[in-house]
């Protein structure tokens, strides 16, 4: 059974303070590891797909990466506007697996 | 306009009552999911269809049926409302891709309150 833990479950930030939301995963076989943004109220908004150990992408002031058991989602200089729950998901292997395993999310506050 | 719809947006019902959420999209994709949402559960798939012929039963299935009426119509009904079904509803849609992995998109969700 893939499974999928976020950490810290909140994080308050000042504006311009640098941090790292975690992600630690178990899935025998990783087709993907998405990162998603919801505002409350919202449905997610998506952000990043990894493939493989060692990939990274970046959008503005985040960047993903990804090792074989974990992924980390930096946050640099983060603005007000960046205060969202960043939610972390797997997807697996096999033709029945091919839904999105999520984890709680991270609530991020960043204050001006 | 968005790519995705859901309606109705707010719901509120009470118990027994048999209510049906909707989805509908204009992104062209095949597939489509639907989850619910829980403070501090995380999103948890209730069904998903890969085509208008292939649903598939998610890991909190029990006390909902879909129905997939079109490729980008896909409703989720419950027959008989209780209140631990109150929660914040998503329909996601992606487009089989190569290699098999598909990013999902969501809806805005609908938020439903069974008293």
């Amino acid at each position: 059974e893939d499974q999928v833990t976020q950490s810290p479950e909140a994080l308050r930030l000042q504006e311009g303070e640098s941090s790292s939301l975690n992600c630690s995963y178990t899935v025998s076989g990783l087709r993907g590891l998405f990162w998603y943004r919801q505002d409350p109220g919202k449905g997610p908004e998506f952000l990043f797909t990894l493939y493989s150990a060692g990939e990274e992408k970046e959008k503005e002031r985040l960047k993903a990466t990804l090792t074989k058991k974990e992924s980390f989602l930096h946050i640099t200089a983060p603005k007000p506007e960046d205060s969202a729950t960043y939610l972390c998901a797997v997807q697996g292997v096999g033709t029945g697996r091919r839904a999105l395993t999520f984890g709680s999310g991270t609530r991020l506050q960043v204050q001006p | 306009d968005a790519d995705v719809t859901q309606t109705p947006r707010n719901r509120i019902t009470k118990t027994g009552k048999r209510i049906m959420l909707e989805c509908s999209q204009t992104k062209g994709h095949d597939r489509m999911y639907w989850y619910r949402q829980d403070p501090g559960l995380g999103l948890r798939l209730i069904y998903y269809s890969f085509d208008v012929k292939d649903i598939n039963k998610g890991e909190i299935s029990d006390g909902y049926s879909v129905s997939r009426q079109a490729q980008a119509k896909f409703s989720l009904s419950l027959e008989s409302a209780i209140p631990n079904q109150t929660a914040l509803y998503f329909c996601a849609t992606s487009r089989t891709g190569s290699g098999g992995t598909d990013t999902q998109y969501f809806g805005p969700g609908t938020r439903l309150t069974v008293l």
